[in-house]
C-alpha cells in the first residue's frame, strides 16, 4: 500500500535554530514529492516539489531533500522564525495518476 | 483576486442534518478537489472533479455528494451528518493534472462539527 509517512509528529525549536523533518514513502514509482507548509486554521500552501530525478530544492530558508534509493525526503529550515511555527505536510504523487498522497503532518512550533 | 474560497469557515450541526459546503474559484481551474482533514491522518480525498458536469470518487466517498453544474464551484453535500463527519474540509483547485509538476490550490478550509 501507498503511504507516506513523517516524523517527528511534533518539534517545538528556539527561535533562530535550525531543524530537519522527515518524510518516508513507500510510494513507487512516483512523479514528484512536494512539501507544504500550512499555518493553523490555513489551508496548505506549496513550499518546494521535486520530480523522482531531483535530489534537492532550495525556497528561501526552506531546504528540501530526496533520495529515491532509500525513499527518504527531508526539510531543513534553517535559521528558523516565529512565523515558521505551522504544519509541514510531505505529498507524494505517484505514477500515471493525479491523485496525491499526503503525510500526516510535522506539527513546528518556534519559540522566541 | 480572491482565488479559491469556501463557506461557511465554521459550521456546527446536528447528527441527520443535511449539510453543504461551498467551494468557489475565480481562476477557471478545470479540476476541483473535496478533502478531510482528521488529527493523525494527512489530508483525504472525498470527491473530485475534472470539469464542469464530470465528478468521481476519491478515497472516502461514503455519505457525501458532490455536484458542479459551473466551472467556478464545487459544493459537497453530507446528506445526514454523522458524528463521524466531525472534521476539517478542504476544497482545492488545480489548472492541469498533465503536467509533472502540477499543483494543486487550497482553500482556507471549512471546520464542521457535527453534535
Amino acid at each position: 500500500k501507498n503511504q507516506v509517512e513523517q516524523s517527528p509528529q511534533s518539534l517545538i525549536i528556539l527561535e533562530g535554530k535550525n531543524c530537519t523533518l522527515q518524510c518516508n514513502y513507500t510510494v513507487s514509482p512516483f512523479s514528484n514529492l512536494r512539501w507544504y507548509k500550512q499555518d493553523t486554521g490555513r489551508g496548505p500552501v506549496s513550499l518546494t516539489i521535486m520530480t523522482f530525478s531531483e535530489n534537492t530544492k532550495s525556497n528561501g530558508r526552506y531546504t528540501a531533500t530526496l533520495d529515491a534509493d532509500t525513499k527518504q525526503s527531508s526539510l531543513h529550515i534553517t535559521a528558523s522564525q516565529l512565523s515558521d511555527s505551522a504544519s509541514y505536510i510531505c505529498v507524494v504523487r505517484p505514477t500515471g495518476g493525479f491523485k496525491t498522497i499526503f503525510g500526516a503532518g510535522t506539527r513546528l512550533f518556534v519559540k522566541a | 483576486d480572491a482565488g479559491i474560497t469556501q463557506s461557511p469557515r465554521y459550521k456546527i450541526t446536528e447528527t441527520g442534518r443535511q449539510v453543504t459546503l461551498m467551494c468557489h474559484q475565480t481562476w477557471s481551474h478545470s479540476y476541483m478537489f473535496w478533502y478531510r482533514q482528521d488529527l493523525g491522518h494527512g489530508l483525504r480525498l472525498i470527491y473530485y472533479s475534472a470539469a464542469a458536469d464530470i465528478t468521481d470518487k476519491g478515497e472516502v466517498p461514503d455519505g457525501y455528494v458532490v455536484s458542479r453544474s459551473k466551472t467556478e464551484n464545487f459544493p459537497l453535500t453530507l446528506e445526514s451528518a454523522t458524528r463521524s463527519q466531525t472534521s476539517v474540509y478542504f476544497c482545492a483547485s488545480s489548472e492541469s493534472l498533465g503536467h509533472l509538476s502540477y499543483e494543486q490550490y487550497f482553500g482556507p478550509g471549512t471546520r464542521l462539527t457535527v453534535t
